[in-house]
Formats: C-alpha cells, sequence, structure tokens
C-alpha cells in the first residue's frame, strides 16, 4: 500500500544545530507541504513543492529549507535550529486538493 | 494575519446530540474549503470539503455548511459519537484545490461524552 513515512518520530536536538527531518511518499504524488503544529496557530505551511526541482515559501518559512531531488522526497532542514523551532512537523502529499492530503504521523522536534 | 479562523479552541458534547464547528475566513480568493480531522500522535486525515459553488455538502452524518456573503462555514456531526473526540481543523485554498496549498485554522478540540 501506499503511504507517506516521517522520520525520525521524534528529535531532540541542541540549539544552532543543523537538523534535517525526512519525508518519503510512495503515493507518487507531485504536490508535496510541510506544515508545523503548535498550540494556538494551528497548521501553518513552511515550505511546498509541485514536482522535482521545485520549491517554494510557505507563510513560516524562515529558518528553514528544502529540496526536491525525486518525486518521493522532501526532506526539511533546520540550518540552525532555535528553540522557537520546537514544535511537531508534519509532511503531506497531495494530487491536487480535490481530495485532501495524506499527511505523515509527525516528527516531534524540541530544541534545548 | 490569520486568514483562516476557528474561534473556539474547544467544545464538549454529549454523546448522540449535534456538535456545530465553526470556520472563519478573510480571503475572498479561497475558493474550496475542506476539514480534518486529527488524533493525538497521528497526522490528520481528510473528513469533508465543499466547493464554492455549493452551501453544502453531506457525508454520512458530516454535513458542510458556507455561507459565502459571510465567510463563514460549519460542520455539522450528527449524531455526535465519543469517537468523534479529536482536534479538527478547517482549511481553505483558492484555484477549485488545483493550486494543493492550504491554510489551515488553530483548530477546534471536540469533546463527545457518553
Amino acid at each position: 500500500d501506499a503511504e507517506i513515512t516521517q522520520s525520525p518520530r521524534h528529535k531532540i536536538t541542541e540549539t544552532g544545530r543543523q537538523v534535517t527531518l525526512a519525508c518519503h511518499q510512495t503515493w507518487n504524488h507531485n504536490n508535496m507541504f510541510w506544515y508545523r503544529q503548535d498550540l494556538g496557530h494551528g497548521l501553518r505551511l513552511i515550505h511546498y513543492s509541485y514536482g522535482v526541482q521545485d520549491t517554494n515559501k510557505g507563510e513560516v518559512s524562515d529558518g528553514y529549507s528544502v529540496s526536491r531531488s525525486n518525486t518521493e522526497d522532501l526532506p526539511l532542514t533546520l540550518e540552525s535550529a532555535a528553540s522557537s523551532q520546537t514544535s511537531v512537523y508534519f509532511c503531506a502529499s497531495s494530487e491536487g486538493t480535490s481530495y485532501g492530503y495524506t499527511f505523515g504521523s509527525g516528527t516531534r522536534l524540541t530544541v534545548v | 494575519d490569520q486568514q483562516v479562523k476557528q474561534n473556539s479552541p474547544s467544545l464538549s458534547v454529549q454523546e448522540g446530540r449535534i456538535s456545530i464547528l465553526n470556520c472563519d475566513y478573510t480571503n475572498s480568493m479561497f475558493d474550496y474549503f475542506l476539514w480534518y480531522k486529527k488524533y493525538p500522535a497521528e497526522g490528520p486525515t481528510f473528513l469533508i470539503s465543499i466547493s464554492s459553488i455549493k452551501d453544502k455538502n453531506e457525508d454520512g452524518r458530516f454535513t458542510v455548511f458556507l455561507n459565502k456573503s459571510a465567510k463563514h462555514l460549519s460542520l455539522h456531526i450528527v449524531p455526535s459519537q465519543p469517537g468523534d473526540s479529536a482536534v479538527y481543523f478547517c482549511a481553505a485554498t483558492s484555484g477549485s484545490g488545483n493550486t494543493g496549498k492550504l491554510i489551515f485554522g488553530q483548530g477546534t478540540t471536540l469533546q463527545v461524552k457518553p
């Protein structure tokens, strides 16, 4: 069965370190997205991609980057982790939104 | 600026009764709206959607109503069941759903008491 997986599920890192969160989907979807979930803010869009070599900034992109070298993967990199980036991160994929996104199970990141 | 707002952080209802979750939006370009349900330690899952050409869409116990003039939508769950207890997110997009980029609200935590 097709799926979307995120790794790791939990991560603790120190301030200033570079961190990469993985997202892998086998749906063959062109569209992939990264969101962060924070209390009182809901889900906020970080970066998104409509296909290989395409990346776009979302509403809270500062301090994050992504790259899309193939259809299956959209890794999210925190260049220099900050405590404000402590959050739960969700990756999603879709082919248009008529049927909604398929979300991964999330990565809980703690920056200490 | 929050383009999609869910002003009620939480809602508690009795099993069997109706649950009504509300959502407001500010961007008049939005033309497709979705509701997602999220359990703890899981990713959100798609529940129901509605296009701006409609004012109602129904799927089993779930009905979404859209009032374009008020820029307001609501999700009705009838009858509510304890398994419906979860966080519900409203989301919106433009381009008739083809752009793929969703803007989410803050979420409403629904508790259905047995």
